[in-house]
């Protein structure tokens, strides 16, 4: 069944390392959400796209963060440098296109450990 | 801005019994939606659960139902017949039907099926 992807699903890094994450939608999805969760702020919204547009990236720490959609089928979710702070569950979401506004359909996560 | 709160960080139920998960939110709209998640072990994110602001009937899906008290806003969570499987945590979460869809979440109830 139609499921939303992330590579990779475990990633530990060192500080200062580039790290990128990725997401597939699920197919025909053309709304896409990076959602970030840590014990201490629970799940948070970083930012999210429509038509590969981003529509709202107030969550996301500008310096090092950034969000893109080189095509329908990706999404990528980019830190540099990474610090220590950033350690925590990455979930990119997908939504359909002319579907309820509600739908978002998660993937199964990017655990990120920055040492 | 929207607030989501989960009091009871940790629940227990006994196999086979009731259990129920308090939820309250703040918002000045009239027009949203509520959600239950369900996140087990493998961190996948599970959609439970919706309701919709405007309709007075409470969903229910299987063993689920929900709670829905507008005036109080509050969205509470019944697991009927309570099955080992239903161990998880369980986030409550919000999303205005118009304008910016970020989903707001709650901070979690950690819940325990007992055998």
């Amino acid at each position: 069944d139609a499921r939303v992807t992330q590579t990779p699903r475990h990633k530990v890094t060192e500080m200062g390392q580039e790290v990128t994450m990725r997401c597939q939608p699920i197919l025909g999805h053309n709304t896409v959400f990076w959602y970030r969760q840590t014990m201490m702020q629970g799940l948070e919204l970083l930012a999210y796209f429509r038509n590969r547009a981003p529509l709202d990236d107030s969550g996301m720490p500008k310096d090092r963060f950034s969000a893109e959609m080189p095509d329908a089928t990706l999404a990528t979710l980019k830190i540099q440098p990474s610090e220590p702070r950033d350690s925590a569950v990455y979930f990119c979401a997908s939504g359909p296109q002319g579907g309820l506004r509600n739908e978002q359909f998660f993937g199964p996560g990017t655990r990120l450990t920055v040492l | 801005a929207q607030t989501v709160t989960q009091s009871q960080p940790e629940m227990s139920v006994q196999e086979a019994e009731t259990v129920t998960l308090s939820c309250t939110y703040d918002t000045s709209e009239s027009d949203y939606y509520l959600f239950w998640y369900k996140q087990p072990p493998s961190r996948q994110m599970i959609l439970v659960i919706r309701q919709e602001a405007y309709k007075q009937q409470n969903a229910t899906e299987n063993r689920f139902s929900v709670n829905f008290q507008k005036a109080a806003k509050s969205f509470s969570l019944k697991i009927s017949d309570s099955q080992l499987g239903d161990a998880a945590m369980y986030f409550c979460a919000y999303i205005r039907n118009f304008g910016n869809e970020k989903l707001t979440f709650g901070t979690g109830t950690r819940l325990t099926i007992i055998p």
